[in-house]
């Protein structure tokens, strides 16, 4: 089984839609949450960095840790096409000496 | 935007040459990795440095080696280059010490190994 799980999509929403990309996992050693994003033929960029549980939120975004579930999520609040793009998700810990682990990605498409 | 510079973006060769992904951060960060990203799977770690002269494998099985004699320097060698190489590389950085990994990428090699 896979430390992280992520459905890769891929996942196609009109302009102006909510927006909701999410990530399990296994590992209970996980503190810190990020979520990538990713264009085409380009390295990921970070987007939204969380530590231990709660929400935070940066402009359109919103990224949320339930560490009771093992649950992630990021939010995309108005969608625009620009925001096409692979999400990825990934997380580390006390855990192999903080070795981050990302999720496959999940494929957005923002449709004008 | 992170200044992590890859070359070359795209390389195309022949089965057992020898060859180097260059990977260069302005950013003074102690901490270099490499990553291989396939379509649609996980970013696999295969090498790690936690500063000069320290380099470790990462989780994915490697033929491929690196070296760290700067700070700024982090290349990737494949002595002998197969089709089963082909793939994304991706480069990053980051400053932080033992937490979070706030981690910093380069725009990747693309390497088709005919």
């Amino acid at each position: 089984q896979k430390e992280v799980e992520q459905d890769p999509g891929p996942l196609s929403v009109p302009e102006g839609a909510i927006v909701s990309l999410n990530c399990t996992y296994s590992n209970s050693a996980f503190q810190y949450f990020m979520w990538y994003r990713q264009y085409s033929r380009k390295g990921p960029e970070l987007l939204m960095y969380t530590y231990s549980s709660g929400n935070k939120e940066d402009g359109r975004f919103t990224a949320q840790v339930d560490k009771s579930s093992k649950y992630i999520s990021l939010f995309i609040r108005d969608s625009q096409p620009s925001d096409s793009a692979t999400y990825l998700c990934a997380m580390s810990g006390n855990t192999g000496g903080f070795k981050t682990i990302f999720g496959a990605g999940t494929r957005l498409f923002v449709k004008a | 935007e992170a200044d992590i510079y890859q070359t070359p973006r795209y390389l195309v060769i022949g089965t057992g040459k020898k060859i180097t992904l260059e990977c260069s951060q302005t950013m003074g960060h102690d901490k270099m990795y490499w990553y291989q990203q396939d379509p649609g799977m996980e970013l696999h770690l295969i090498h790690y440095s936690y500063g000069v002269n320290s380099t470790e494998k990462g989780d994915l099985s490697s033929e491929s080696t690196v070296s760290r004699i700067r700070t700024e320097h982090f290349p990737l060698t494949l002595e002998s280059a197969r089709p089963s190489h082909t793939s994304q590389y991706l480069c990053a950085s980051t400053t932080r010490k033992g937490s979070g990994n706030e981690q910093f990428f380069g725009p990747g090699t693309r390497l088709t190994v005919l």
